[in-house]
């Protein structure tokens, strides 16, 4: 298995523009999760999918974010506008129904200017 | 409120000396996991070992050993003889409902030559 594809690998923007980070989970795992990391904030939790259904998103941090997962082997995170405080790496990962070990991406790096 | 503190911010040591990172967690529930995973300089997120509530054996895994306490909430990760390739961001998380997993903020292990 190829693991946990996230594209791009490094996105550099200028504020307010439109951000879209993807995911491609591991075939047959039915959970997806998004996390952020930054210096300050560590890795957070920002949203997670339970067979494609949004289960816990109270750590995107505010209505700027958003997440969806159209079927099992795509998820977007989707930020807009951009400001330069979302720069961060934003790490996919994701795990099967019978093990809650997450396998995570390489994450992407937005750098917003 | 935070669930999974790592007290030691930075450790650094010399190649060979014996290193041990700490983790103390909070949570109500009687099931819950445990895990480490570690972050090379490459950026990466490697699983390293997961823990039940239900299993307080210690572990040990070549020079990696866990030492599990749950009457002080702590799951402790220690590396013998450190070697430079130890070198890496060390994080402890915590699973309690078996769906989301949250993590500490992270030690820094450097090990010098």
């Amino acid at each position: 298995d190829a693991g946990v594809i996230q594209s791009p690998r490094h996105e550099v923007t200028e504020m307010g523009q439109e951000v879209t980070l993807r995911c491609k989970p591991i075939s047959g795992h039915d959970y997806l999760f998004w996390y952020r990391q930054t210096m300050m904030r560590g890795l957070e939790l920002l949203i997670y999918f339970n067979n494609n259904v949004p289960i816990d998103d109270s750590g995107m941090p505010e209505d700027r974010f958003s997440a969806k997962m159209p079927n099992a082997s795509f998820s977007t995170l989707k930020i807009q506008p951009s400001e330069p405080r979302d720069s961060a790496v934003y790490f996919c990962a994701s795990r099967g129904s019978g093990a809650n070990v997450l396998t995570f991406g390489a994450g992407s790096r937005l750098t917003v200017l | 409120a935070q669930k999974v503190t790592q007290a030691q911010t930075e450790i650094s040591v010399v190649e060979k000396e014996d290193v041990t990172l700490d983790c103390v967690y909070e949570t109500r529930d009687t099931t819950y996991y445990l895990f480490w995973y570690k972050q090379p300089p490459s950026g990466e997120l490697v699983f390293l070992i997961r823990r039940n509530s239900f299993d307080e054996q210690n572990e040990i895994s070549g020079r990696y050993s866990w030492n599990f306490q749950k009457s002080t909430s702590s799951f402790n990760f220690t590396i013998t003889a450190s070697q430079v390739v130890d070198s890496a961001v060390y994080f402890c998380a915590l699973s309690e409902k078996k769906n989301d997993m949250r993590f500490g903020a992270g030690t820094r292990l450097t090990v010098k030559p």
